[in-house]
């Protein structure tokens, strides 16, 4: 079955501090995708990384990276020097090779506060 | 901005009526999905679309219905409005092939009184 976890209801933190979204994944296929949106109280998802199963290099873009982890199932997301601009809810998604659907987390809403 | 435009912005039915969202589709992609979003909860999905064919179902009964027209333009009808329809309707565009990653609308905020 597949399932993803996002542990996190809530976190706050203070402008400037890093923060990491925890993210944890079930899935039996060997080809899956891993993402990342942004949700601002706007309503609108925010597409921020793919990541394929056979791609577990580290990225960083920006003030972003994310840590993807087969070993562990998990697919962190860092934000170094948390900005205002970062309040949001955080969704993290599953989508197995084939099905063009996708699983969501139950999203974790970052608050950060100047 | 995603280029995926969704209408109404908000609405307001009675259990039991009908409602029609719609969505148009980023330019170039021909692939379209639907998610309700309930409060504080992700995005659990409908079905989706592709070339004008119903491609993938979630838990949703009968009453969740869509369309995709040929210009991959889209319509999810739910009839037999229930209390529980109430929620954020999202539409998602995509290509077939290639990358997997969905680019979505704004949203349609649904609630049935």
């Amino acid at each position: 079955a597949q399932k993803v976890t996002q542990a996190q209801t809530e976190i706050s933190v203070v402008e400037k501090e890093d923060v990491t979204l925890d993210c944890v994944y079930e899935t039996r296929d060997t080809t899956y995708y891993l993402f990342w949106y942004k949700q601002p109280p706007s309503g609108e998802l925010v597409f921020l990384i793919r990541r394929n199963s056979f791609d577990e290099q580290n990225e960083i873009s920006g003030r972003y990276s994310w840590n993807f982890q087969k070993s562990t199932s998990s697919f962190n997301f860092t934000i170094t020097a948390s900005q205002v601009v970062d309040s949001a809810v955080y969704f993290c998604a599953l989508s197995e090779d084939g099905t063009y659907k996708y699983i969501f987390g139950t999203g974790t809403r970052l608050k950060v506060l100047a | 901005e995603t280029g995926v435009t969704q209408s109404p912005t908000h609405l307001i039915k009675t259990r039991g009526q009908q409602v029609t969202l719609r969505c148009s589709s980023q330019s170039g992609h021909n692939t379209v999905s639907w998610y309700q979003q309930a409060l504080g909860q992700g995005p659990q999905f409908i079905f989706q679309y592709y070339r004008e064919e119903e491609n993938g179902r979630g838990n949703f009964p009968p009453r969740f219905s869509g369309l995709q027209f040929p210009n991959y333009s889209s319509e999810l009808n739910v009839n037999a409005l229930e209390l529980d329809d109430s929620a954020l309707y999202l539409c998602a565009s995509s290509l077939r092939q290639g990358k997997n990653e969905q680019y979505f609308g704004p949203g349609t905020r649904l609630t049935v009184t």
